[in-house]
């Protein structure tokens, strides 16, 4: 079975600074799709970011970027510029087979003003 | 455009009993996950319903079942509940073709006492 792991339980940047959270992941396919989740206080999911791992382009939404290193079967996160609100738990998830998202257990982010 | 919306927001129950959750997908989608996110852990895929029908499933047992209606709207039922089905029960909706593009409701809390 997939399996995501983020090896970082809690990680902390200053406000306006660039932090990166880890993630790699385990599969046999060559195809297939990754994506950084934020879950803040309000409990909802929102979409950060997602990648194609038949694209070899890094993933690009505004400040925040990613580092797919497919061979390596890793998936980091880059937040630049990080603000208060981006303080939040992040999830990094790679859709399975049959479209069910594998989830890895979290990295919390605090941002310090 | 109404997101994904579930209720109730939460929920307390005893051992024993029965429970159901609800969801309705956001706009034009088709297609509704459930997932259970214990607390301090990502969220587990629980099942997935497209067309009135159940289409995949996660390591859950058969006290968690489900239902879609014609409108796509979902039940998620759990049955005898035990201490450990405490936790946060999200929704998500897509639309079969685009399942990239999945959409969070902000959950319903569970506690079993």
């Amino acid at each position: 079975a997939q399996t995501v792991t983020q090896s970082q339980p809690e990680m902390s940047v200053q406000e306006a600074e660039t932090v990166t959270l880890s993630c790699t992941y385990d599969t046999s396919e060559s195809d297939y799709y990754l994506f950084w989740y934020k879950q803040p206080p309000s409990r909802q999911m929102i979409l950060v970011i997602r990648q194609e791992a038949y694209k070899q382009q890094n993933a690009t939404e505004n400040r925040f970027s990613v580092n797919f290193q497919k061979a390596a079967k890793s998936f980091s996160l880059k937040i630049s510029d990080s603000q208060l609100g981006d303080a939040a738990m992040y999830f990094c998830a790679y859709r399975e087979y049959g479209n069910k998202l594998v989830f890895g257990a979290g990295t919390i982010l605090r941002v310090k003003s | 455009d109404a997101g994904v919306t579930q209720s109730p927001t939460h929920l307390i129950k005893t051992r024993g009993q029965q429970v159901t959750l609800r969801c309705s997908p956001k706009s034009g989608h088709d297609t509704v996950s459930w997932y259970q996110q214990a607390l301090g852990q990502g969220p587990q895929f629980i099942f997935q319903y497209y067309e009135e029908e159940e289409r995949q499933r996660g390591n859950f047992p058969d006290r968690f079942s489900g239902h879609q209606f014609p409108n796509y709207s979902s039940e998620l039922n759990v049955n005898a509940l035990l201490l450990g089905d405490s936790a946060l029960y999200l929704c998500a909706s897509s639309l079969q073709g685009a399942q990239e593009k999945l959409f969070f409701g902000s959950g319903t809390q569970l506690s079993v006492l």
